[in-house]
C-alpha cells in the first residue's frame, strides 16, 4: 500500500515564527489532506489538497504530485497552532478514497 | 450540517466485555469509514461501507472486529471480548461521491479504554 512519511516528528516553535512542515508520500494520489489534531483527538480539516496550491489564513499548502510530496507551511505561529498536524494520503486508481496517514508532526509553539 | 458525530465519547470497560461504537455522518454522505488511532501514532484504516454496503473488511484486526450500517445511514462498530490491547481512539469518518471531491470529514472519535 501507499506509504506516507512525515518530517520533522517534531517541531518546537517560539509564538510568531514560521515553519513548513513535509509530507512524502510513495504512489500518485486522487486525495490528499492534512489535518490539525486538537488536543481531544478530533481531526481538525486543514487542507484538501491532492494538487496545487491553496491558503486559508496564516495556513497554506502545496502538493506537487509529480514528486509525490506536500508542503504545510504555518506563518506567524500562535500558542493555538500547538498540536500534531497528519497527513494522509490515498493512492489513485483505488476507488475507495481511504487514507492512509503518515505518524505526524507534533509542533509546540511557546510563548 | 450538523458534522460526524460519535457515541459514546468514551467508554471504560472491563477486559471480556462486548462494547459498541455507534457514528452518524454527515448527512447524504454515502461513504462512511471507520479508522482506529492507538497512542502516538497516526489513524489506521478498519473499514468502509458505500450505503448499506461493506466495500472493504480485510484490515478489520481480528474477527472480533465487526461494523455494519443496516441502512445505509448510520453505522455500529462493535468489539466482543475486548483486551487491554484495544484501548485506542475510533474515529468515524464520511464522504460524499459523485461530487468530484475526495474529502473525508471525521468525528470527535470514541475513546475506549479496557481495564
Amino acid at each position: 500500500g501507499i506509504q506516507v512519511e512525515q518530517s520533522p516528528p517534531d517541531l518546537i516553535l517560539q509564538e510568531g515564527a514560521n515553519s513548513t512542515l513535509r509530507c512524502n508520500f510513495s504512489d500518485s494520489v486522487n486525495n490528499l489532506q492534512w489535518f490539525h489534531q486538537n488536543p481531544w483527538g478530533q481531526l481538525i480539516n486543514l487542507f484538501y489538497i491532492p494538487s496545487g496550491t491553496k491558503q486559508n489564513g496564516r495556513l497554506s499548502a502545496t502538493t506537487v504530485a509529480t514528486e509525490r510530496y506536500s508542503l504545510l507551511y504555518i506563518s506567524s505561529s500562535q500558542t493555538t497552532d500547538s498540536g500534531v498536524y497528519f497527513c494522509a494520503a490515498a493512492p489513485s486508481g483505488a476507488g475507495s478514497y481511504q487514507l492512509t496517514f503518515g505518524k505526524g508532526t507534533k509542533l509546540s509553539v511557546i510563548p | 450540517d450538523t458534522g460526524v458525530s460519535q457515541d459514546p465519547r468514551h467508554k471504560i470497560t472491563k477486559r471480556g466485555q462486548n462494547v459498541t461504537f455507534r457514528c452518524d455522518p454527515i448527512s447524504e454522505h454515502n461513504r462512511l469509514y471507520w479508522y482506529r488511532q492507538t497512542l502516538g501514532q497516526g489513524p489506521e484504516f478498519l473499514t468502509y461501507f458505500q450505503n448499506e454496503a461493506q466495500l472493504e473488511k480485510s484490515r478489520l484486526l481480528s474477527d472480533r472486529f465487526s461494523a455494519e450500517r443496516p441502512k445505509g445511514s448510520f453505522s455500529t462498530l462493535e468489539i466482543q471480548r475486548t483486551e487491554q490491547g484495544d484501548s485506542a481512539m475510533y474515529l468515524c469518518a464520511s464522504r460524499e461521491t459523485g461530487s468530484g471531491s475526495g474529502e473525508l470529514f471525521f468525528g470527535e472519535g470514541s475513546r475506549l479504554t479496557v481495564l
